[in-house]
């Protein structure tokens, strides 16, 4: 049975830098084709994909954010962690993280289950 | 990139009645492998999204068969044969990285 949960901070300062981590079981971060991704909603908006990490440490980002993501990732713990740089009121938003494979050809796929998702809130 | 274009963004049906939702992409999705990567989620409100149909038209786990999905190339739908009151939130196509907008079903 495949479960995500993600934690961090519910509300973060403009400029500062916004550290989730998200915890898996069901799964190893350790087998070939498989990864951990980061997607976010703001409030009564539609979903956005972030970024991703498969298990040989092959890492992508979104590239409208790129330069203020980093993801990665601790298979021991079974962890994944998502870090933002210089958070913004827009950023305000719930925060999932999903399983994902990657096919032998090279193709990502979509999520297949996901965490519940955190809302986190930037303002003064 | 990809662009998905989903319609209509909001749709209203009677319990018992067919819906039927569209989901077009820029560029046609079928792989080299001979596989279309096209998925349908469904956000129930307050809730993550839950997957309902991968590879165009296989149900998920747990997935009633009342959902189906069908398409190919650049042209998807996903269909609710009779709708129950559980089935309100909003569904989403996606491909790769890349979500529609997002249509919302209520019941009327």
């Amino acid at each position: 049975q495949i479960t995500l949960k993600e934690s961090g901070p519910t509300l973060v300062k403009p400029t500062q830098t916004l550290t989730l981590t998200c915890t898996f079981s069901g799964f190893s971060l350790s087998t070939s084709g498989v990864g951990v991704g980061w997607i976010r909603q703001p409030p009564g908006k539609a979903l956005e994909w972030l970024a991703l990490i498969y298990w040989n440490d092959d890492k992508r980002y979104s590239p409208s954010l790129k330069s203020r993501l980093t993801i990665t990732k601790d298979t021991s713990k079974n962890q994944v962690v998502l870090t933002m740089t210089n958070m913004d009121p827009v950023d305000t938003a719930t925060y999932y993280c999903a399983h994902r494979r990657i096919t032998i050809f090279g193709l990502g796929l979509p999520p297949d289950y996901w965490g519940q998702g955190t809302l986190v809130t930037v303002s003064s | 990139d990809i662009v998905m274009t989903q319609t209509p963004l909001s749709l209203s049906v009677t319990p018992g009645q067919p819906a039927s939702i569209s989901c077009k992409s820029s560029q046609s999705l079928l792989h080299s492998d001979g596989k279309t990567y096209l998925y349908w989620y469904l956000q129930k409100p307050g809730q993550s999204p839950q997957l309902l149909i991968y590879e165009v038209s296989s149900r998920f786990s747990g997935v009633p068969d009342r959902f189906s999905g069908s398409g190919s190339g650049t042209d998807f739908t996903l269909k609710i044969s009779r709708v129950e009151a559980e089935d309100v939130g909003v569904y989403y196509c996606m491909q790769g990285n890349t979500f529609g907008q997002g249509t919302k079903l209520e019941i009327k």
